[in-house]
């Protein structure tokens, strides 16, 4: 089955430390995408790339990096430099960045205490 | 600037019509989607509006007016199920940042039996 997975579903990490949010697709997309969603928020663009070994920052990239090594992975470092990162993760992709749809992941709850 | 708008809340009854509207201020124009969200899942895609004009799928239609910048998801015969957050998003011209999706901050329906 094609699709996008991110891991794990729920996250859990002390102040300070990084963490590392997984996402792969199977779809052959080309474009991918991480977003965050915050409660009474809407979604909003951390990092997009659009091909492997290129990626931009979004609307909210500071606190975050990313890495595109791999056409089918795009993951997300949450740095200790973010100061807000409590919050759920959701991975995106898409054939082109001007195809008519994306696909989101599962998402990644992320608390930090 | 570029902005979204959507009402926070809705609430219906099941077997009923219901018109959830989405005005828009966008610096560029290539489409318009709207998504719908279950509580902690992943957005999965409605419709896909980029002329003036009606789309029909199933109890779902969408309906497009560029010139007003709006924007309306109609569900028909509604059901329990339908109950979740639905997404109004716009994607901006072609190139680079300008093809990504800006969304709405949702509209949460309830439907009550």
């Amino acid at each position: 089955d094609g699709g996008i997975t991110q891991s794990p579903k729920y996250l859990f990490r002390k102040e300070g430390q990084n963490v590392t949010l997984s996402c792969e697709q199977n779809l052959n997309h080309d474009a991918m995408y991480w977003y965050r969603q915050d409660p009474g928020q809407g979604l909003r663009l951390i990092y997009y790339s659009q091909i492997v070994n290129d990626f931009q920052k979004g609307d909210i990239a500071e606190g975050y990096s990313v890495s595109r090594e791999k056409k089918e992975s795009f993951p997300l470092t949450v740095t200790s430099a973010q100061k807000n990162p409590t919050a759920f993760y959701l991975c995106a992709s898409s054939f082109r960045t001007a195809a008519y749809e994306q696909y989101f992941g599962p998402g990644t709850r992320l608390t930090v205490t | 600037g570029q902005n979204i708008d959507q009402p926070t809340e809705m609430t219906a009854t099941e077997g009923a019509i219901v018109q959830i509207n989405c005005t828009y201020q966008t610096s560029g124009f290539n489409g318009l989607f709207w998504y719908q969200q279950h509580a902690g899942e992943a957005p999965t895609f409605l419709s896909y509006n980029v002329l003036d004009g009606l789309e029909e799928k199933g109890r779902f239609s969408s309906f497009l007016s560029r010139s007003k910048g709006y924007s309306y998801l109609l569900l028909k015969e509604l059901q329990m199920k339908d109950s979740a957050s639905y997404l109004c998003a716009v994607r901006g011209g072609y190139g680079g940042s300008q093809g990504n999706l800006i969304f709405g901050k949702g509209t949460k329906l309830s439907v009550k039996p």
